[in-house]
């Protein structure tokens, strides 16, 4: 099936640096999503991109999908402690369904 | 609160055994979805039901079965449980029959952590 490669894997910033993770695939996907999750908690959509090239904001977060749509990445600006949590990228192959395949994830530690 | 429900928030159970996790969609949501999450696998789609029909199928084991009632709510029956199902199980829903813009993207439930001993 599509493979989604994410990284990094964790990171451990301070408090208002800035933070990038992104996903790379060798299939071309339709629809890029990134979700946060907390411990104990369901994935929360942040971004949704749904065509090749968009860069969408979201407060201090900003996505964009790739040209190749085969990548996209996540920026988060002047990361604070609440930011702590686990990323995952979500691609969609086909629009017709919510068949959507996630990376393994970033978990972003924020020091105060 | 997304407005997902799952219950039980919690299972144990012993190899062999069935379970049934229960999903209540958000008030007005049509399409419910299944996922699975385990350490090695991430977060995997598992089945995807429209106003009670099965709409799209991923990597759903035979031994297990979902369906969705005419009120909306869902279930997932997991049978012959083994190790290696021990999971969290996420419910997702969403107003529309696929999803075409943010609004119409999927809610996550809280999730139900099986542990099979």
């Amino acid at each position: 099936g599509q493979q989604l490669n994410q990284s990094p894997q964790s990171m451990f910033i301070q408090e208002g640096e800035d933070v990038s993770m992104n996903c790379t695939s060798s299939s071309i996907f339709n629809t890029w999503l990134w979700y946060k999750q907390d411990p104990g908690e369901g994935p929360v959509l942040l971004i949704a991109l749904y065509k090749a090239g968009e860069l969408t904001s979201n407060g201090r977060l900003t996505a964009q999908f790739g040209i190749t749509r085969k990548d996209s990445f996540l920026n988060i600006s002047a990361s604070i402690p609440s930011d702590v949590g686990i990323y995952f990228c979500a691609g969609r192959v086909v629009v017709t369904n919510n068949d959507m395949r996630f990376g393994a994830g970033t978990r972003l530690t924020v020091k105060p | 609160d997304s407005g997902v429900t799952q219950t039980p928030k919690h299972l144990i159970t012993a190899t062999g055994q069935r379970v049934t996790l229960r999903c209540s969609p958000r008030s007005g949501d049509l399409s419910v979805y299944w996922y699975q999450q385990s350490l090695d696998q991430g977060l995997q789609f598992l089945i995807q039901y429209y106003n009670g029909e099965e709409r799209a199928k991923g990597n759903i084991l035979e031994r297990f079965s979902a369906q969705q009632f005419p009120d909306l709510h869902s279930e997932l029956n997991l049978s012959s449980l083994e190790l290696g199902d021990s999971a969290l199980y996420f419910c997702a829903s969403s107003v529309s029959y696929f999803p075409i813009n943010v609004n119409t993207e999927a809610f996550f439930g809280q999730g139900t952590r099986l542990t099979v001993v």
